[in-house]
């Protein structure tokens, strides 16, 4: 079964640093890959995805993301974070052919000014 | 932009009734799902629906569990006879828009509240 490491549970930054979320997937098969946003008190949403093609994917609000087939690795950057991205950052995982997303625990982003 | 909405916001229940928590897909989504977040834990599936069957469910929707969508807009989660353990933030999603089926789209949540 597929799994999904988010290993850094807080990630504090001062605004307009870079910053980079990690994210690491186990699976035997080929899987589509998420970044999900979610603001406090808020929803999911969709931040970035890849399903083929270009391996490095970009997001909503500046973010993007690089696909590592041979690390399964998934990491999301931003170059300079502003305090309004203050939230959780999910890093999900779905089989090919499936339904079911995987997440991991989640990663929550500090920023301060 | 088109969005998933669910309602209500928030409920509180007594252990052992039973709630339904309803959501609306996006329009022409095909495939429906719920996930639950329990306060501090990561985000879990629960079921995916399609063409008005479950097509995937998780070890979590047992049978106290059940989804329906009575009509052509709602999709709804009914827990039977709710437990303390239920109390979490349900998540609607869809998706299912040609050449965009693999990305599922989640509404804000509702928050249950099991006393």
């Amino acid at each position: 079964a597929q799994s999904v490491t988010q290993l850094d549970s807080q990630v504090p930054v001062f605004e307009e640093a870079p910053v980079e979320l990690r994210c690491n997937y186990s699976s035997s098969v080929s899987v589509y890959l998420f970044w999900y946003v979610q603001y406090p008190n808020q929803g999911l949403q969709l931040l970035l995805k890849y399903l083929s093609g270009s391996t490095l994917v970009k997001g909503i609000n500046g973010f993007e993301a690089e696909f590592n087939k041979s690390q399964t690795s998934f990491h999301l950057r931003k170059p300079s974070v502003h305090i309004s991205d203050t939230a959780e950052y999910f890093c999900a995982v779905i089989l090919t052919g499936f339904q079911k997303l995987v997440f991991g625990t989640g990663t929550r982003l500090l920023v301060s000014p | 932009e088109p969005e998933v909405t669910q309602t209500p916001s928030h409920q509180v229940t007594q252990m052992g009734q039973e709630v339904i928590l309803r959501c609306v897909p996006i329009s022409n989504h095909l495939y429906f799902y719920w996930y639950r977040q329990i306060l501090g834990q990561k985000v879990e599936f629960l079921v995916s629906f399609y063409n008005n069957e479950i097509s995937e469910k998780s070890e979590i929707f047992d049978d106290q569990f059940s989804v329906e969508r009575p009509d052509g807009s709602n999709f709804t989660l009914k827990i039977r006879s709710t437990k303390l353990e239920d109390s979490a933030m349900y998540f609607c999603a869809s998706s299912g828009l040609a050449g965009d089926t693999d990305t599922q789209y989640f509404g804000p949540g509702t928050r249950l509240t099991v006393l």
